[in-house]
């Protein structure tokens, strides 16, 4: 089935710890994007990127770190997590072609303690 | 500054009867705008979208209006069902929808039996 692959779906991790959350898509779409999720917030882009080779800080980038060396992969980094950073996070993409937006992950649920 | 705002948290309606959700946007260079839906645990899934040059567009129990003098657009559902219970966000962009999208906080629809 087509679509994004999110892992892992959930994670408690250590304030302090490293900490890769792993995106793959099989649609080749050019654009990936890393959101998250707070109650009251909504969803606030943290990176992007718009082929693969580049990326770009989104709204809340402090702290995260990315990177894009081929089409399907869009790891995100963590490098020294903080309690802050507990959250729901999901990756999309999109072949800014069309006229359906983004294509969304299912999500993982990271909290740092 | 937040480009699109959906100021209602939250919504509770009966089942049948009609839902509406708002969204309210500042930029006036946003020509694309999309509802998603999203369940607990499972990520954001596209809804229904219209282009600036439309006021109108239907997808079966589903319909978005647009207000471009108001910058506001809303979301019909009707009849509703209790499995329309989600959170809804709104997001705009611009260049047809190609760019990166700017989301809501979301409004958490609750659809009572």
């Amino acid at each position: 089935i087509a679509g994004i692959t999110q892992a892992p779906t959930s994670q408690i991790l250590a304030a302090g710890r490293r900490m890769t959350l792993r995106c793959t898509q099989d649609m080749r779409h050019n654009a990936m994007y890393w959101y998250r999720q707070d109650l009251g917030l909504g969803l606030r882009l943290i990176h992007y990127s718009n082929t693969a080779g580049t990326t770009g800080k989104g709204e809340v980038p402090d702290g995260y770190s990315v990177s894009r060396a081929n089409t399907d992969d869009f790891p995100l980094t963590l490098a020294s997590a903080v309690p802050s950073q507990t959250s729901v996070y999901f990756c999309a993409s999109s072949d800014r072609q069309g006229s359906y937006g983004y294509t969304f992950g299912s999500g993982t649920r990271l909290t740092v303690v | 500054d937040q480009q699109v705002k959906q100021n209602s948290p939250s919504l509770s309606v009966q089942e049948g009867r009609i839902s509406i959700l708002n969204c309210d946007y500042t930029n006036s260079m946003f020509d694309y705008f999309l509802w998603y839906k999203k369940y607990p645990a499972e990520g954001p899934t596209f809804l229904i979208s219209i282009s600036s040059i439309k006021d109108k567009n239907e997808d079966g129990r589903f319909t978005v209006f647009l207000n471009k003098s108001a910058k506001h657009l809303s979301l019909h559902i009707v009849p509703s069902q209790p499995g329309d219970s989600a959170v809804y966000f709104c997001a705009a962009s611009t260049q047809g929808g190609s760019e990166k999208l700017v989301f809501g906080k979301g409004t958490k629809l609750t659809v009572n039996p």
